[in-house]
């Protein structure tokens, strides 16, 4: 069982709708991300918040709105989506250190399709 | 901008020999290195991490070396199982911030 809860497990959404996923950690890491991983492509970083500040924004598209109100969750708000938006979005925790690990836990994804 | 390359064919190999994948990388110079198995709809999972000032490392049948001249990692498992099979993605980072970056990982299929 993973440390680190992620829900839905799976998203069908049109294109004007609005909807959230949503990330626990049950690990007491105080940095957590969300990445997209989409078909035979690498992860992409979208936002990193430490200690409930975000500290990466990707260049993300502004449909994309995440949420952090403690160290344990985070939320992905998402609207007005685009088909290309369809992907598999993982969210991810990790311990505050002396940056020299970096070891990421994962959640099991939330696959996202927008028609 | 940076770029980590990994073989995109998968890997296909017998059961009992040794699996080895490649991951190079360039316009980067990473503090650490991670490799990654993840299964097919689910999440990654950490498996092991190399420091820029290591040649090699080692757990159980899993053998990583980090060659920061030739920008290379190579990522061995020996005695390999049918369970093994997976996709398995490199990942680097520097302690300058949270920004990890994967490759796209290469998929292995152990025959048994």
């Amino acid at each position: 069982e993973t440390g680190v809860t992620q829900t839905p497990r799976h998203l069908v959404m049109g294109m004007t709708n609005k909807k959230s996923l949503k990330c626990e950690q049950h690990l007491g890491h105080n940095a957590m991300y969300w990445y997209k991983q989409s078909a035979k492509k690498p992860l992409e970083l979208m936002f990193v918040y430490n200690f409930k500040e975000q500290t990466e924004n990707n260049s993300v598209p502004s449909r994309f709105s995440p949420e952090c109100p403690n160290s344990s969750h985070l939320f992905l708000h998402l609207h007005t989506l685009q088909p290309e938006d369809s992907a598999l979005y993982l969210c991810a925790s990790s311990q505050e250190r002396t940056r020299r690990t970096g070891e990421l836990f994962f959640g099991e994804g939330s696959r996202l399709t927008v028609l | 901008s940076q770029k980590i390359e990994q073989n995109s064919e998968a890997l296909n190999i017998q059961e009992g020999k040794t699996a080895t994948l490649t991951c190079n990388y360039t316009n980067y110079s990473p503090a650490y290195l991670q490799w990654y198995r993840q299964d097919p709809g689910r999440g990654p999972v950490f498996l092991l991490l190399i420091r820029e000032n290591e040649k090699e490392k080692r757990k159980e049948r899993l053998k990583v070396t980090f060659d920061t001249t030739l920008k290379q990692s190579l990522f061995h498992i020996t005695a390999s199982q049918p369970a093994d099979s997976a996709t398995y993605l490199c990942a680097l980072g520097d302690t300058g911030g949270f920004k990890t970056i994967f490759g796209a990982g290469t998929r292995l299929f152990v025959k048994a």
